[in-house]
C-alpha cells in the first residue's frame, strides 16, 4: 500500500518568513495529494491540493509543487503570519489505493510574532 | 444545519463500557470515515464506508465496530472499551470520485478510565 512520509514534524518560524513542509510518497499512480491545516481543537480543513498532471499550484501565500519523478511534494507558506500556526497534514491517494487517502503524520507549525 | 456533525463532543468512560461515537453529514456523500489521531501518529484510518451497508477496515480497526444504515450516519461503536482507546475521533466524508477533498467533523475527544 501507499506510504507517505513527511518532514518535518516541528517547525518554528519567525513572523514574515516562509515556511515549507516536504512529503514523499511510495506508490507512483498516486495522483491526488491534498494538504490539510488542523487548528487546535478542531477538524482538519483543506487549504490546497494537486493533481498529479500539474507541477505547481498557488493560492496566495500558499504553494504547493510536485514532482512525480521523485515522488515528493512540498507545501509553501510565504509571509507567514501568528495565525498559520497549525498542524498540518499532506496526504495521497489513487486508484491503487481505491482513492483511500494517505496520510502524513503532521507537521506542527509555529509563527513566533 | 449543512455540514458534518460529531456526537458527543467529550466523553469519559470506564473500561469494559460500550460507548457509540456518532457521525452524521447533509451532503449525501457517498464515502465516510472515522479516523483516530493521537501524539506522534497523526490520523490513523479505523474504519471507513464506500456506501450504506457497505463498510471495511482502516489501519488500526481491531476493538471498534461500524455500521452504515443510512447514507448519512455513520456511527462508530467501542464494545469493550479500553484506556488505549483513549485518543481524539474524527469523522470525515467525501465524494472521492477520482480523489477529492475530505471534510472532517469537529472531533470527539474520549478519556477511557
Amino acid at each position: 500500500g501507499e506510504n507517505v512520509e513527511q518532514h518535518p514534524s516541528t517547525l518554528s518560524v519567525q513572523e514574515g518568513d516562509s515556511a515549507v513542509i516536504k512529503c514523499t510518497y511510495s506508490d507512483s499512480a498516486s495522483n491526488y495529494f491534498p494538504w490539510y491545516k488542523q487548528e487546535l481543537g478542531k477538524g482538519p480543513q483543506l487549504i490546497i491540493d494537486i493533481r498529479s498532471n500539474v507541477g505547481e499550484k498557488k493560492d496566495q501565500r500558499i504553494a504547493v509543487t510536485l514532482n512525480k519523478t521523485a515522488k515528493h511534494f512540498s507545501l509553501h507558506i510565504t509571509e507567514t503570519q501568528p495565525e498559520d500556526s497549525a498542524v498540518y497534514f499532506c496526504a495521497a491517494s489513487g486508484p491503487g489505493g481505491s482513492y483511500i487517502p494517505t496520510f502524513g503524520r503532521g507537521t506542527s507549525l509555529i509563527v513566533h510574532p | 444545519d449543512a455540514g458534518i456533525t460529531q456526537s458527543p463532543r467529550y466523553k469519559i468512560t470506564e473500561t469494559g463500557r460500550q460507548v457509540t461515537l456518532m457521525c452524521h453529514q447533509t451532503w449525501s456523500h457517498s464515502y465516510m470515515f472515522w479516523y483516530r489521531q493521537d501524539l506522534g501518529h497523526g490520523l490513523r484510518l479505523i474504519y471507513y464506508s464506500a456506501a450504506a451497508d457497505i463498510t471495511d477496515k482502516g489501519e488500526v480497526p481491531d476493538g471498534y465496530v461500524v455500521s452504515r444504515s443510512k447514507t448519512e450516519n455513520f456511527p462508530l461503536t467501542l464494545e469493550s472499551a479500553t484506556r488505549s482507546q483513549t485518543s481524539v475521533y474524527f469523522c470525515a466524508s467525501s465524494d472521492l470520485s477520482g480523489g477529492s477533498e475530505q471534510f472532517f467533523g469537529p472531533g470527539t475527544r474520549l478519556t477511557v478510565l
